[in-house]
């Protein structure tokens, strides 16, 4: 069955360092979605791609969409304590969403 | 505007049992869906509806059931509740359904079988 799984599963990184999630879907996507879930909260939207290929940033943060559709990343610059929680992808495929297994990013001062 | 509000926020039941939890979307938002999220794991989808009717269906077994009114506001049912349905249930809004949007989440119903 569709599955669609993120590495790493934990990262930790010193405030100022750069930080990498990666999605993988076992199938193609018709578009992936990002989200970013705090302790104790719920996944909050970040952005979304489409197209094959597609790059998108948000300040520190860039989204890429692979050529095939299949896998994306989430890049962040220089993190901050405030980039803190866990981070998860979600593809669409028909009407249903996968989310993947998420990444959870702690960030030491 | 007030957000996704889901109720109650907290549940605790007994194997067998059946338990309903309730979602109201964002005002203006036709479509609900709900997930299911065991603690360390991503949300697994369970249903989207769509102007009062299912579009997408996850995994699950039928013991697992949804319906939306015509508010769009929406309920899940789970019946003869199992241990292993103990999560947190989250229910997310958008405005549309297929074209893939922005799904706003609410702050779940944490539910524990004992």
């Amino acid at each position: 069955g569709q599955q669609v799984m993120q590495i790493p599963q934990y990262q930790h990184v010193q405030e100022g360092e750069d930080f990498t999630t990666y999605c993988n879907s076992s199938t193609t996507l018709s578009n992936i979605q990002w989200y970013k879930q705090r302790p104790g909260g719920h996944p909050v939207f970040l952005i979304q791609l489409v197209k094959s290929g597609e790059v998108k940033k948000q300040k520190r943060l860039t989204f890429q969409f692979g050529e095939a559709k299949k896998n994306s990343s989430l890049h962040i610059t220089a993190t901050q304590t405030t980039d803190v929680g866990t981070y998860f992808c979600a593809g669409q495929t028909g009407n249903q969403f996968y989310f993947g297994t998420g990444t959870s990013l702690t960030v030491i001062p | 505007d007030a957000g996704v509000t889901q109720s109650p926020t907290h549940l605790i039941k007994t194997r067998g049992q059946q338990v309903t939890l309730r979602c109201s979307p964002i005002s203006g938002h036709k479509s609900v869906s709900w997930y299911q999220q065991v603690l360390g794991q991503g949300p697994q989808f369970i249903f989207q509806y769509y102007e009062k009717e299912e579009r997408g269906r996850g995994n699950f077994p039928d013991r697992f059931s949804a319906r939306q009114f015509p508010n769009y506001s929406s309920e899940l049912n789970v019946n003869a509740l199992l241990l292993g349905d103990s999560a947190l249930y989250l229910c997310a809004s958008s405005l549309y359904s297929g074209q893939t949007n922005e799904q706003f989440f609410g702050p779940g119903t944490r539910l524990t079988v004992l």
